[in-house]
C-alpha cells in the first residue's frame, strides 16, 4: 500500500518553544491530510483536515492559532505546535488520503511530543 | 454524532486461540466500518472494512460481519500467531460526511497479545 511518513517520531522541547512536525505521502500525491492526536488509552481525536492549497478546517475546541497547519504541496504537510506546554504532550499522528472523497486513508507511525 | 465504543484491554492469549474483540457504535445515517491494526512502531493500516448492513470484511484470516440491527462490527480470528500482537482499531465513517471532509471516528483500540 501507500506510504506516509512523518518525522520527527519523538522530539522532546521545552516549554514555550514551537516544534514541527512533518507528514509526506512518499508514493501518491494526497489531496487532503489529516491530523489526529492521540492521549494514552484514548481513541485518536481529529484535529483538523488539510486540504493542498488552502486553509485548514479545525475541528471543536482545537486552537487554530497553536496548531499551525500547513498543507503547502500534494505531498507534504505540516503541524507546528506554537509556545508548547507540557499539556500539549502527546502522540499525533496524520493520514492522507489520495483522489476521491472515500478514498483509503494511509496513516504515518506518528510523532511523539515531549514537553518539559 | 458518532461515535465508537471497543472493548477494553489489553487482552492477552496463547497462539492459536480464539479471538473476539467486540465493537458497537453509535451514528446517523448509514456508516462505513473499518478495523485497523498498528503493529509496534508503525503507523495505523487498514485492516478490513464492510461498507453496508451484513457484509462481511475479511483478511489475513480476520473476519467482522457488519450488523445493523446490533450496531456491531466484532472482530474474530479463529487461531491468532504471535505476529497478530498489536493495537486494534475500530472505526466508522459517515457515508454522508462526503467532500473533502471524510472523516473517521475510532474507539480506543485494543492491545492484543499472544504468547508462544
Amino acid at each position: 500500500g501507500a506510504v506516509v511518513s512523518q518525522h520527527p517520531s519523538r522530539v522532546i522541547c521545552k516549554s514555550g518553544t514551537s516544534v514541527k512536525i512533518e507528514c509526506r505521502s512518499l508514493d501518491f500525491q494526497a489531496t487532503t491530510m489529516f491530523w489526529y492526536r492521540q492521549f494514552p488509552k484514548q481513541s485518536l481525536m481529529l484535529m483538523a483536515t488539510s486540504n493542498e492549497g488552502s486553509k485548514a478546517t479545525y475541528e471543536q475546541g482545537v486552537e487554530k492559532d497553536k496548531f499551525l497547519i500547513n498543507h503547502a504541496s500534494l505531498t507534504l504537510s505540516t503541524l507546528t505546535v506554537t509556545s508548547a506546554h507540557p499539556e500539549d504532550s502527546s502522540f499525533y499522528i496524520c493520514s492522507a488520503r489520495a483522489g476521491h472523497s472515500t478514498g483509503e486513508l494511509f496513516f504515518g507511525e506518528g510523532s511523539r511530543l515531549t514537553v518539559l | 454524532g458518532n461515535s465508537v465504543t471497543q472493548m477494553e484491554g489489553p487482552v492477552t492469549l496463547s497462539e492459536e486461540a480464539f479471538l473476539t474483540i467486540n465493537c458497537t457504535y453509535t451514528a446517523t445515517g448509514y456508516p462505513s466500518l473499518f478495523w485497523y491494526v498498528q503493529y509496534p512502531g508503525e503507523g495505523l493500516q487498514l485492516l478490513l472494512k464492510a461498507t453496508k448492513a451484513d457484509d462481511k470484511g475479511s483478511n489475513k484470516g480476520f473476519e467482522a460481519t457488519y450488523r445493523k440491527e446490533t450496531t456491531s462490527f466484532h472482530l474474530e480470528k479463529g487461531s491468532v500467531q504471535v505476529s497478530d500482537s498489536a493495537v486494534y482499531f475500530c472505526a466508522l465513517s459517515s457515508v454522508h460526511s462526503g467532500g473533502s471532509n471524510y472523516k473517521l471516528t475510532f474507539g480506543k483500540g485494543t492491545l492484543l497479545t499472544v504468547n508462544p
